[in-house]
């Protein structure tokens, strides 16, 4: 069975540092690796969705990797902004999508 | 292009009684999920239709939840009797293939209180 682990639960940073933000997965058999947002009373928004056969994906700021045999990847926010905060959520798809619980992420102005 | 709806947006209701949410996808996506995401925790698939029919439902309590998409497009999720335990955001996606490996659209949610 799947399992999708994100350390830390939460983070709190200053405003215009870089941060990464962490996911791994105990099956590497995935089609492919998603990072969505949350954000409070709203659905998720997907960030970037990286094939298993791609190594990373850029979005703006945003920049994803992914290490499939070794279960891992991470979500890299540059020059972090207060509208950043939100819980960001990986996922994994295999037959369907696998979620972690995601990372709480709070931006100190 | 209008994304997915969901109605309602909040629900309280107390345990044993019944409640049903309601979902629009966005106009065209064949496939469609309701997640169960409980406070803490990711979302978690319930159910997934392939237009009007079940692809995926092995995770649906059946004795109390139940679900419908009815002419392949809206569709129904309604639990009965609910427990303190359904107490969740209910959330509805939908992508425009097969379910295969694509993106999913996420309606805004549901959120049930159960007392």
């Amino acid at each position: 069975k799947q399992e999708v682990t994100q350390i830390p639960a939460a983070l709190s940073v200053p405003e215009g540092e870089n941060l990464v933000l962490n996911c791994s997965f105990t099956d590497s058999a995935i089609y492919n690796l998603q990072w969505f947002r949350q954000d409070p009373g709203k659905g998720l928004t997907s960030l970037l969705l990286i094939q298993s056969s791609q190594r990373e994906q850029t979005s703006g700021r945003l920049n994803a990797s992914l290490d499939k045999s070794s279960g891992r990847s991470t979500l890299y926010i540059a020059a972090s902004q207060p509208g950043d905060s939100a819980t960001y959520l990986c996922a994994v798809f295999q037959e369907k999508l696998t979620f972690g619980t995601g990372t709480r992420l709070t931006i100190i102005p | 292009e209008a994304g997915v709806a969901q109605s309602p947006r909040y629900k309280i209701i107390e345990k044993r009684q019944s409640v049903a949410f309601w979902c629009n996808p966005i106009s065209g996506h064949a496939t469609l999920y309701w997640y169960q995401q409980i406070l803490g925790q990711g979302p978690k698939l319930l159910i997934q239709f392939q237009n009007n029919g079940v692809v995926d439902d092995s995770q649906l309590p059946k004795d109390r939840f139940s679900a419908e998409r009815l002419k392949g497009v809206d569709s129904t999720l309604k639990i009965q009797p609910a427990k303190l335990e359904d107490s969740a955001v209910y959330l509805c996606a939908s992508s425009p293939g097969t379910g295969a490996p694509e993106t999913q659209y996420f309606g805004p949610g549901t959120r049930l209180l159960v007392l």
